[in-house]
C-alpha cells in the first residue's frame, strides 16, 4: 500500500523564521506535487517536481525532490502571515495518473 | 475560478434523501476524479474516469454512485448516506501525466 507521510502535521512559526516541511513516500515515483489549501477553499497548485534533484522556488517557498530517498521538502524562508494555510504533497505513480496525498501540514504564522 | 466548477457549494441532507453533486470542466482534460476530504484525514480518492470510462473505484460504498456522461461532466449521486459521510467532496481533472490536477472548490456535505 502506498503511503505518503508529511511532517509535521501542525506547525506554528513566528514571522521571519525559516522552516521545512517533509514529505516521505513509500513507492517509486519521479513526480511529486505541492498544493496549498486555505480554510474552506479548494487546493491550489504550488509546485510540480518531475525529476530527481528538481528544485522549484516561488517567493518565500522552495520545493525539492530526491527520488532516491523518496523525499520532498518544502522550505519556508522568512515566513509571513499570508503563508498560513494547509500544505499537501501528492505523489503521482509512475503508472497511470492517480495522485496519493499526504495528510497535510497545517501552518500558522504568528506575528 | 480554476476552470473546474462544482455545484452546490454546500449541501445538507437527511439520511433518507437522494441528491447529486455536479462537476464541470471545460479545460479539455480527459480524466476526472472525485476525492473525499474529511477532517484530520488524507484526501481519499473515490473514483477515477479516463475518457468517460471508470478506471478506479477505491472500495467506495454503493451509496455513492458516480456518473460521467461525457469528458466534461462528472456527477456523484448520493443516497441513504450516513453521518460519517459528512465531508468536503472535491472534484479534479487532469490532462497528461506531469501536469497535475486542477481542483474545483468542493461541495461541503453535511448528513443529518
Amino acid at each position: 500500500e502506498l503511503k505518503v507521510e508529511q511532517n509535521p502535521l501542525f506547525l506554528s512559526m513566528q514571522e521571519g523564521k525559516n522552516y521545512t516541511i517533509y514529505c516521505n513516500y513509500s513507492t517509486t515515483s519521479d513526480r511529486l506535487y505541492w498544493y496549498r489549501q486555505d480554510p474552506g477553499k479548494s487546493l491550489e497548485s504550488l509546485f510540480v517536481l518531475l525529476s530527481n534533484g528538481a528544485v522549484k522556488q516561488e517567493g518565500r517557498l522552495m520545493a525539492s525532490l530526491d527520488t532516491k530517498a523518496r523525499l520532498s521538502t518544502l522550505h519556508i524562508t522568512a515566513a509571513v502571515h499570508d503563508l498560513s494555510a494547509t500544505y499537501f504533497c501528492a505523489v503521482e505513480l509512475n503508472t497511470g495518473n492517480q495522485f496519493y496525498f499526504g495528510t497535510g501540514t497545517s501552518l500558522t504564522v504568528i506575528p | 475560478e480554476t476552470g473546474v466548477t462544482q455545484t452546490p457549494r454546500h449541501l445538507v441532507m437527511g439520511m433518507t434523501n437522494k441528491k447529486s453533486l455536479k462537476c464541470e470542466q471545460h479545460l479539455g482534460h480527459n480524466a476526472m476524479y472525485w476525492y473525499k476530504q474529511s477532517a484530520k484525514k488524507p484526501l481519499e480518492l473515490m473514483f477515477v474516469y479516463n475518457f468517460k470510462e471508470q478506471t478506479e473505484n477505491n472500495s467506495v460504498p454503493s451509496r455513492f454512485s458516480p456518473e460521467c456522461p461525457n469528458s466534461s461532466h462528472l456527477f456523484l449521486h448520493l443516497h441513504t448516506l450516513q453521518p460519517e459521510d459528512s465531508a468536503l467532496y472535491l472534484c479534479a481533472s487532469s490532462q497528461d501525466r506531469g501536469r497535475g490536477y486542477t481542483f474545483g472548490s468542493g461541495t461541503r456535505l453535511t448528513v443529518v
